[in-house]
């Protein structure tokens, strides 16, 4: 097993740009989910893709959006850019959370605007 | 809407002590909840489910309660390491059926030698 990977370690971004993160996810793992991160904060819930459909959705605005791919390996886009967007971008995967298997969550995305 | 509150001041125990953590929730029944432990830098790692029918889970020297009257979990460690001093993060099941997780803000661990 690889666990989950994500790319990049770390982004610099000035505000208004657009930015894409990236995330492979564990082998055999359908499921993916994404998580935004302040520093002291728990995880937020941005939403979570299932065999390459969104099935969940945190209250994150529309210029936050996803993809799920074949191979499971996912995407976050972010678009029009704000300094509040600056966090830690986690993402997540797992065999069935409805059954209540754990996530396999990577190390993130450090994003900074400036 | 729903909430998850933890122990918001960080928690100084002793080498040797057992730890117990905190979790609350309101409005909402979760079907089970999960608990974290992440380190700085670094993304959560799972560590035990519970479910909502179950009352206590175990593994190693983690012990995982899970009162649903009092919609409360408390999360201990025994014999407690510094290698445990970490951040540990309660994460119920959310109310929708996409089965997302809703974390609270974390509880901070210190064990000191």
């Amino acid at each position: 097993e690889t666990g989950v990977t994500q790319s990049p370690t770390h982004l610099i971004k000035t505000r208004g740009q657009q930015v894409t993160l990236r995330c492979s996810s564990q082998s055999g793992h359908n499921t993916v989910s994404w998580y935004q991160q302040a520093l002291g904060q728990g995880p937020q819930f941005i939403f979570q893709y299932y065999r390459e459909e969104e099935n969940g959705r945190g209250n994150f605005p529309p210029r936050f959006s996803g993809l799920q791919f074949p191979n499971y390996s996912s995407e976050l886009n972010v678009n029009a850019l704000e300094l509040d967007d600056s966090a830690l971008y986690l993402c997540a995967s797992s065999l069935d959370p409805d059954r209540g298997y754990g996530y396999t969550f990577g190390s993130g995305t450090r994003l900074t605007v400036v | 809407s729903q909430k998850i509150e933890q122990n918001s001041e960080a928690l100084n125990i002793q080498e040797g002590k057992t730890a117990t953590l905190t979790c609350n929730y309101t409005n909402y029944s979760p079907a089970y909840l999960q608990w974290y432990r992440q380190d700085p830098g670094r993304g959560p790692v799972f560590l035990l489910l519970i479910r909502e029918n179950e009352k206590e889970k175990r593994k190693e020297r983690l012990k995982v309660t899970f009162d649903t009257t009092l919609k409360q979990s408390l999360f201990h460690i025994t014999a407690s390491q510094p290698a445990d001093s970490a951040t540990y993060l309660c994460a119920p099941r959310g109310s929708s059926n996409t089965g997302k997780l809703i974390f609270g803000q974390g509880t901070t661990l210190q064990v000191k030698p």
